[in-house]
């Protein structure tokens, strides 16, 4: 079926440049849409969230755009710091349902 | 707020024995939550859903009475992972959602619980 799907599994960012982390979803029905940050043997974070209604949405160092022509989902973070070195999720919510979708993942690690 | 727990956070047992795992929602009451799996270096797979009071509705491909899932009050959701075998063993994670049915809330998600079975 259709699910969300990253561009790339892996981004190399240097600590204080912004980051770009892009998400593609195919479901033309998702009506809500989740980042979620994952550190190593940990559960998902909450980052930000944005609804289809909206097309950016901006949280503290972070910035969430949404691209509903072309289904096309983007993470922002200003100022990348070591902390930010994780594995980060998209994730989908149709409209007449509640379940989440998630992407694969990409995996952002920060060079000193 | 949004806290969600999850006890233990790892475990390790013998083959064909049962596992239970606790999910808590512990400054919000969550009218739904969810139980995931994840494989390393892997995206998380929705196993069930568990709405309190009611039967889990699972997943394509999961076997209710392997992963019996309680839901008994609107805080706690149980997960009993039954005669566990090593291809068992996986990281369980848990989410809870506040909310009416349909509305759009974010999920919570617990810290996880890592499963191995010898």
């Amino acid at each position: 079926g259709e699910s969300v799907g990253l561009h790339l599994p892996t981004l190399s960012v240097q600590e204080g440049d912004n980051s770009i982390i892009n998400c593609a979803y195919s479901n033309s029905a998702s009506d809500y849409f989740i980042w979620y940050k994952q550190e190593s043997g940990k559960g998902p974070q909450f980052i930000i969230d944005i609804r289809s209604n909206m097309d950016k949405r901006q949280g503290q160092r972070v910035t969430v755009l949404l691209n509903k022509t072309v289904k096309h989902l983007s993470l922002q973070i200003a100022a990348t710091q070591p902390g930010d070195s994780a594995v980060y999720f998209c994730a989908e919510n149709l409209s007449n349902d509640y379940k989440l979708s998630f992407g694969a993942g990409t995996t952002v690690t920060v060079r000193a | 707020g949004a806290v969600v727990s999850q006890h233990p956070s790892r475990v390790i047992c013998k083959s064909g024995t049962s596992v239970k795992i606790e999910c808590r929602s512990l400054d919000f009451q969550a009218t739904t939550m969810f139980w995931y799996r994840q494989f390393p270096k892997q995206s998380l797979m929705l196993m069930a859903t568990s709405n309190e009071g009611s039967k889990a509705t699972y997943e394509q491909g999961v076997e209710k009475d392997k992963f019996l899932i309680n839901h008994a009050s609107l805080t706690l959701s149980t997960l009993t992972v039954t005669s566990a075998h090593p291809e068992d063993s996986s990281f369980y994670i848990c989410s809870a959602r506040a909310g009416l049915a349909g509305a759009k809330e974010t999920q919570y998600f617990g810290p996880g619980t890592r499963l191995l079975v010898l």
